[in-house]
Formats: structure tokens, sequence, C-alpha cells
């Protein structure tokens, strides 16, 4: 079980403040991602990286962006809220194992819930 | 392309009903992995079994059990004598290999009234 936390755990903000979720894991892992949840349930990837200096965008367009300075690092940054940005935000990791048939299980955190009025 | 699919939106039961979530895959990799998560109300996504497409022996934990079925591209789940704190959102995904990246189905929301 990976141990990966998120900070804040809840936001609520006026629109056009910069906001930056946190995100950190401590079990090493190579890749992260970020997902953006609505209250639909459906589970939408935003970001990943696959190391340090490493980010791609995931398949929902987003107006975040992201930076992976350190491994357990994954912050994401939104320069100006808007409502649209209302969400969770989960943040995740994985590792490669050691063997060929790595594995590579996501373990996610405990997510930000971001309201922007 | 991939694609994962949870037809049943939400199910509600009764305390200590069986219950079984059904989950239907797409994929044309031979080698692949699906997962089984539970999202309680707190938010957090619990990571529940990983099942290799080279695997298809049936697991059981305790009251969760999962049936993984290549022929039919089916991967369920199914909770016995169901409790109020099994109730939660729960997503099947599939990763294909040589990627890192998660398709995630759109979620059954599993509702246990006492």
């Amino acid at each position: 079980e990976a141990d990966i936390y998120q900070t804040p755990r809840y936001l609520v903000i006026g629109t056009g403040k910069k906001i930056t979720l946190e995100c950190s894991q401590t079990m090493g892992h190579d890749k992260m991602y970020w997902y953006q949840q609505d209250p639909g349930m459906e589970l939408h990837l935003i970001h990943y990286s696959y190391g340090v200096n490493s980010t791609e965008k995931g398949d929902l367009s987003s107006e975040s962006t992201v930076s992976r300075i350190r491994t357990e690092h994954f912050p994401l940054t939104l320069e100006s809220a808007r409502p649209s940005h209302t969400s969770q935000y989960l943040c995740a990791s994985s590792g490669s194992g050691r063997t060929a048939a790595s594995t590579d299980t996501q373990y996610f955190g405990p997510g930000t819930r971001l309201t922007v009025l | 392309a991939q694609k994962v699919t949870q037809a049943q939106t939400e199910i509600s039961v009764v305390e200590k009903e069986d219950v079984t979530l059904d989950c239907v895959y797409e994929t044309r990799d031979t080698t692949y992995y699906l997962f089984w998560y539970k999202q309680p109300p707190s938010g957090e996504l619990v990571f529940l079994i990983r099942r290799n497409s080279f695997d298809e022996q049936n697991e059981i934990s305790g009251r969760y059990s999962w049936n993984f079925q290549k022929s039919t591209s089916s991967f369920n789940f199914t909770i016995t004598a169901s409790q109020v704190v099994d109730s939660a959102v729960y997503f099947c995904a599939l990763r294909e290999s040589g990627y890192s990246t998660l398709t995630f189905g759109k979620g059954t929301m599993l509702l246990v009234s006492p």
C-alpha cells in the first residue's frame, strides 16, 4: 500500500485566485497522475508524469499545469480559478516492480475538493 | 482503443443480500491488467484487486470475489452478504501492457441499506 498525501483536503476560493494543490508520495514511485472527478462520478485523467522533469497532458483538456521537480512531489496549479474548475482532484502514483511482469498499480491520495465561487 | 463499460449506474440492496457489479472491457492487446477500486463517501479511491490477462483464476477475499472471463471480456465483482459499510462507488479499470495510464469505467454506486 502506498502512502500518498494531498493538501488541502477542502478548498473554497474566489474566482481569479491562483491555487496550488499539493500531492506527495513516500513510496519512491516514478509515475504520478492527476485526475479530475465531477459529481457525476466519472474520472478524467488530466496530467501524468513518468519521472522527474517529465509531464504529459491526459485525456481531458485542463487549464491547470503541473511540475515534477522531485520524485515525491507533483503539484497542480491553476493560475486563475473559475467556477468551472469546481471539482474533486485526485492524485495517484505507481511504480514499476522488480520483475518483467510489473503491476504498476495506481494508489490514490484522499483527494482535494475544490469549490470556486 | 480500450474501453471499460459498467452498465449499472446505481444498485440498491438490503443488508445481507449478495450483489454483483458488472464490468465489460474492450482491448486489442493480448496482455493487459484489470483493476477494481472502491470509493467510499470520504472520496479516496481504494485499490481492491488487480488481475493479469493470462490469469483467469477467480479470486475470493473474505466477502469479495471476482470472476474473470476472457471469453466474454468480463471482470465481475461479487459482494456476499453485503453490509452498510460496502456502500460506495466501485470502479473497474483496464491497463494495457506498455502503458501506465488506466482506462476507467464510469463507476457503479452501491447503496446498502440496513
